[in-house]
């Protein structure tokens, strides 16, 4: 069945580096955009970042920018996010997702994007001195 | 970034009952808007995409409106699996927002 599972998750002391990774399988992995959203103890989801089927096109939240990478190895159906100089809020539970088709860009039409329809069961990173 | 409000942030209701739950943009946003469900402790679950299209396997009592700006999602008799958060979510561009959640509580 289609599934995402993540691991990599931890403590690690503010400044340190972590990298997370999803596994998928039961579908088309290459087809298809990647996110990260993570929610942190207590409140509400975030989405972090996207990585489209092709593995160029990337995009973060500002609150990341600059510290976090996302990438994908779709020989292997898996894809990753390196997160470096993490800080306390960093602290969350990250879910990996799916899209529901293929976010892309065509001259005609634009950017356009989708909807999350496949999550994983979230890995805990916790940043902490 | 687009704002996304959603209101009430705390709903008590009883089984049965119709509720609705409201999510706003701070800017239109067109139909590109979800529903997730969340429960304690899982992932979110993808309820309702393009402000009204029913998601494959959820049940017909969920259900959406909106366009632009305003947006609502209706459970139209509410079951006990129901309890649980809620929020919404812009699609429109990135970087993706969501709502600060509705938690649907039992009376």
């Amino acid at each position: 069945q289609v599934q995402l599972v993540e691991s990599g998750g931890g403590v690690v002391q503010p400044g340190r580096s972590l990298r997370l990774s999803c596994a998928a399988s039961g579908f088309t992995f290459s087809s298809y955009g990647m996110h990260w959203v993570r929610q942190a103890p207590g409140k509400g989801l975030e989405w972090v970042a996207v990585i489209w089927y092709d593995g160029i096109n990337k995009y973060y939240a500002d609150s990341v920018k600059g510290r976090f990478a996302i990438s994908r190895d779709n020989s292997d159906n898996t894809f990753f996010l390196q997160m470096n100089s993490l800080r306390v809020e960093d602290t969350a539970v990250y879910y990996c997702a799916r899209e529901t088709q293929s976010s892309g860009w065509l001259p005609t039409r634009g950017y356009y994007y989708y909807a999350m329809d496949v999550w994983g069961q979230g890995t805990t990173v916790t940043v902490s001195s | 970034d687009i704002q996304m409000t959603q209101s009430p942030s705390t709903l008590s209701a009883s089984v049965g009952d119709r509720v609705t739950i409201t999510c706003r943009a701070s800017q239109s946003i067109s139909s590109w808007l979800a529903w997730y469900q969340q429960k304690p402790g899982k992932a979110p679950n993808l309820l309702i995409y393009q402000a009204s299209s029913l998601q494959s396997g959820v049940p017909s009592r969920f259900s959406g409106s909106g366009s632009g700006t305003e947006f609502t999602l209706t459970i139209s008799s509410l079951q006990p699996d129901d309890f649980a958060t809620y929020y919404c979510q812009q699609y429109n561009s990135y970087g993706y927002t969501f709502g600060q959640g509705t938690k649907l509580e039992i009376k």
